[in-house]
């Protein structure tokens, strides 16, 4: 009941198009839902995040999709670019938890062809 | 401001051995969440400290464990070290518990032989 599902596995785009990845949970106790953006040699870096009272959440090209009755999220990239060649990685949270502690997805790799 | 930093950035260790890795968490944090990432999977949280004590624990064995000082900087040991816990290990830090952002560091690539 603490898993994150996410898909798919690896995703290639041509530049300038819409990068789409998608997560699922079970948990209906999770409240918090960030993407985080990972470089190879890096630590993951938080993109955007979103809470279940909105239904999406846009910041710059980025943008969070959230359906909560289907308990399914996404994360859309808008005109990407091969600098957006990373790992995402979708994770949830509960304020039920007293860590807030982060369960993440398996990772998407997203590569950008110029 | 300084970000958060980890040492050491690569290790080898043999089974069986016994190891220690740092972490300086990011200006004014004073929460540390520790989490293990294996090869091609995503990070699987170990513990986390807030204020020099723990403050919850995932699913991992006691082997695992975790110190915090006052400066806020911890420590993740693992005693008896197994093939398995061959991964990066993730430490982020947040100006305490709730939805705050988690700031990760670079992370500390062990491999056990």
């Amino acid at each position: 009941q603490q898993q994150v599902k996410q898909s798919p596995q690896s995703l290639i785009v041509q530049k300038g198009g819409i990068s789409i990845i998608n997560c699922a949970y079970e948990n209906t106790a999770f409240d918090y839902f960030p993407w985080y953006q990972q470089f190879p040699g890096k630590g993951p870096a938080l993109l955007i995040a979103i809470r279940p009272d909105v239904s999406e959440k846009k910041e710059g090209r980025f943008t969070i999709s959230f359906n909560k009755s289907a308990k399914q999220f996404s994360l859309h990239i808008m005109d990407s670019q091969p600098g957006d060649s990373a790992t995402y990685f979708c994770a949830a949270s509960s304020q039920t938890d007293s860590s807030y502690k982060l369960i993440f997805g398996s990772g998407t790799r997203l590569l950008v062809r110029p | 401001e300084t970000g958060v930093t980890q040492s050491p950035t690569h290790l080898i260790k043999t089974r069986g051995q016994q190891v220690t890795l740092r972490c300086s968490s990011q200006s004014g944090h004073n929460t540390v969440s520790w989490y293990q990432q294996a090869l091609g999977q995503g990070p699987q949280f170990i513990f986390q400290y807030y204020r020099e004590e723990e403050n919850g624990r995932g699913n991992f064995p006691p082997r695992f464990s975790g110190l915090q000082f006052p400066n806020y900087s911890s420590e993740l040991n693992v005693n008896a070290l197994e093939l398995d816990d061959s991964a990066l290990y993730l430490c982020a830090s947040s100006s305490g518990t709730g939805w705050q952002t988690q700031y990760f560091g670079p992370g500390t690539r062990l491999l056990v032989l």
